[in-house]
């Protein structure tokens, strides 16, 4: 199984609305990641869970608040989002522990902040 | 700064013809260097990946050619088909991290039947 399954694939929320994106995968990966993706760009790395610890936080504003409940999941939490954070929401994970290994996206949540 | 420089933005190969994508980095603590496919709307998928001590890795179409002395590589797709139009990101890991990736800025390349 390498399948990393994001929820919802879509979401629409009003500025004011708390909502959040989770992510799951079972390949006993060590390290999770959020990116977000503008159209026709490369993701853009927003966080990173090592060992269900956040090792990295790319400057991204406190809107976004990521969660790590155990070592398959990976939440975030979104609040107070600004039309410009309409974007595609991708999870990915990885075995985290050493390099030469791939990270295995999600198909994402395509956000919309109306 | 943008640590993986690719290029072209956008390439238009007729079928049956050869897709070349290219990528360049700097940073010599890059070991790992995978290449991804995404399709509208989807996720990033992996396609094909290298580490440096090797210099060129062949799966069915997909080819990676690695210059590790001109710090420089890239995906060959043979016999390029419609299927095959997607966008392309060039990625690179930093050693012993495992998980700190850094992507390139995609190609978009169209095929036509």
């Amino acid at each position: 199984d390498t399948e990393v399954t994001q929820t919802p694939k879509h979401l629409v929320m009003g500025m004011t609305n708390k909502k959040s994106l989770k992510c799951e995968q079972h390949m006993g990966h060590r390290a999770m990641y959020w990116y977000k993706q503008k159209a026709k760009k490369p993701p853009e790395l927003m966080f990173v869970y090592s060992y269900e610890k956040l090792s990295i936080n790319e400057s991204v504003p406190s809107r976004f608040s990521p969660e790590c409940p155990n070592s398959s999941l990976l939440n975030l939490h979104l609040h107070a989002l600004q039309p410009e954070d309409s974007a595609l929401y991708l999870c990915a994970s990885s075995q985290g522990t050493q390099s030469g290994t791939e990270a295995f996206f999600g198909q994402g949540t395509r956000l919309t902040v109306v | 700064q943008q640590q993986v420089k690719q290029s072209p933005q956008s390439l238009i190969v007729q079928k049956g013809g050869i897709s070349i994508i290219n990528c360049a980095y700097e940073n010599t603590a890059f070991d790992y260097f995978p290449w991804y496919q995404q399709f509208p709307g989807k996720g990033p998928a992996l396609l094909i990946a290298i580490r440096p001590d090797v210099s060129e890795k062949k799966e069915g179409r997909f080819t990676i050619s690695f210059n590790k002395s001109a710090k420089q590589f890239s995906l060959h797709i043979m016999d390029s088909q419609p299927g095959d139009s997607a966008t392309y990101f060039c990625a690179a890991l930093l050693k012993n991290t495992g998980n700190q990736f850094y992507f390139g800025t995609g190609t978009s390349l169209t095929v036509i039947p």
